[in-house]
């Protein structure tokens, strides 16, 4: 069975940092590899889809990148609104663990 | 305007069974693979089952493979989880979410989830 594993599990950083979250595959999953943003009592939200396509009406400061086994997601310049959980996923069904991101 | 409005939820004992409902509107459901997510206090998502379009395919975590059972009704534009044997470990909020398809390919429109609590 594939595992993601995410890291860190939490962050913090100033507005206005760059923010980088790994997620690692234990196996090759191409690029099938999603990105979620999920605020508190929220559902989760949609932001990178196959690994590096950013959604319609996503801001451009989130980016997604790799392919195979190791991910990266970006956010180039961390604002209060991104405070949030996120989340990856490999295709349609395994999520990884979350990386709590919050303003220092 | 695509909208997903969960319900079913509540508090069950443990081996209870409870049918969870996801109500669609706004785009022809017919036409999308839906999925269940759920996910526990305070802890973070975990895929839970998905159905094809016309509900001839069907996945499960391994988690739940056995218990639970997911199906829709097109005609109704309602996607279910039918939940047996549940497990104090089944407590969480349960999220329906629609597949995407076209250029974008993830969990594109999601409910607000409803709440299972299992607990005697």
């Amino acid at each position: 069975d594939i595992q993601m594993t995410q890291s860190p599990s939490s962050l913090s950083a100033s507005v206005g940092d760059r923010v980088t979250i790994t997620c690692q595959a234990s196996q090759d999953i191409s690029n099938y590899l999603n990105w979620y943003q999920q605020k508190p009592g929220k559902a989760p939200k949609l932001l990178i889809y196959d690994a590096s396509n950013l959604e319609t009406g996503v801001p451009s400061r989130f980016s997604g990148s790799g392919s195979g086994t190791d991910f990266t997601f970006t956010i180039s310049s961390l604002q209060p609104e991104d405070i949030a959980t996120y989340y990856c996923q490999q295709y349609d069904n395994l999520f990884g663990g979350g990386t709590k991101v919050e303003i220092k | 305007e695509v909208q997903l409005v969960e319900s079913g939820g509540g508090l069950v004992q443990p081996g209870g069974s409870l049918r969870l409902s996801c109500a669609a509107s706004g785009f022809t459901f017919s036409s999308y693979w839906m999925h269940w997510v759920r996910q526990a206090p305070g802890k973070g998502l975990v895929w839970v089952s998905r159905i094809n379009s016309d509900g001839s395919s069907t996945s499960y975590a391994d988690s739940v493979k056995g218990r639970f059972t997911i199906s829709r009704d097109n005609a109704k534009n309602t996607l279910y989880l039918q939940m047996n044997s549940l497990r104090a470990e089944d407590t969480a909020v349960y999220y329906c979410a629609r597949w995407e398809v076209g250029a974008t390919t993830g969990l594109g429109y999601w409910g607000q989830g409803t709440l299972v609590t299992v607990s005697s």
